[in-house]
């Protein structure tokens, strides 16, 4: 199957830093998301994103979907963007819906 | 992802006890699936369903694990005779249709605690 594969797997950050956090998959996909798990355990959609560049507030998002990677930039971190960030995608040609996560990026932001 | 929801948020069982794990897509998605999170993992898919119909339900454990989506009301992921190794939290999604193009949107996860 499709390899996900996120870095860095943690990430301790001082607020008002900026991160990047990266997204690699191994195979064509049709649908890609970013999502952020919070302390709760909530599973929030961040970005739609098959490819180009997206931008929502201090999150922005690109996926260049010929070299197979995303990225998701937060600028400015607060603290209450700690949490995991999950990249997910759907191969090309495979079961619609199906997402494939990958291992997630543990983000912790001190104030 | 406001409008997928589950209950219960919180589910404990005892060892061979049934679990049963509720969904209601957003309005107008008649697209299911769930997803199970274990520990210190990312989700995985389990079972694909429209109404009626079980499209895809590779991804779910052979046995004891089953999954319907009716025509009224909501979708139900049911495990009988749970284990302690069932002990996750279990995700609902919902789209508007199955174009692979469209947004998948989470629900807030059910976590099942078997003692």
């Amino acid at each position: 199957g499709i390899q996900v594969e996120q870095s860095p797997p943690d990430l301790i950050l001082q607020e008002g830093a900026n991160s990047t956090l990266r997204c690699n998959f191994s195979d064509s996909v049709n649908n890609l998301q970013w999502f952020h798990q919070n302390p709760w355990g909530q599973l929030i959609n961040l970005f739609y994103i098959p490819s180009g560049t997206k931008q929502n507030g201090r999150l922005s998002a690109t996926t260049v979907a010929t070299e197979r990677y995303s990225l998701l930039y937060i600028s400015s971190s607060q603290t209450t963007d700690s949490g995991v960030y999950f990249c997910a995608v759907i191969v090309r040609g495979s079961t619609l819906g199906r997402l494939y996560f990958g291992r997630g990026t543990q983000l912790t932001v001190w104030p | 992802n406001a409008g997928v929801m589950q209950n219960p948020r919180h589910l404990v069982r005892r060892r061979g006890q049934e679990a049963r794990l509720r969904c209601s897509p957003m309005k107008g998605h008649s697209h299911v699936y769930w997803y199970r999170q274990l520990p210190e993992e990312g989700l995985k898919f389990m079972v694909y369903l429209q109404k009626e119909n079980i499209i895809d339900e590779s991804g779910m454990p052979k046995e004891r694990f089953s999954a319907e989506f009716p025509k009224e009301g909501p979708s139900i992921l049911r495990i009988q005779q749970v284990v302690r190794g069932d002990s996750a939290a279990y995700f609902c999604a919902s789209s508007l249709d199955g174009i692979s193009g469209n947004t998948i949107y989470f629900g807030e996860g059910s976590w099942l605690t078997v003692v």
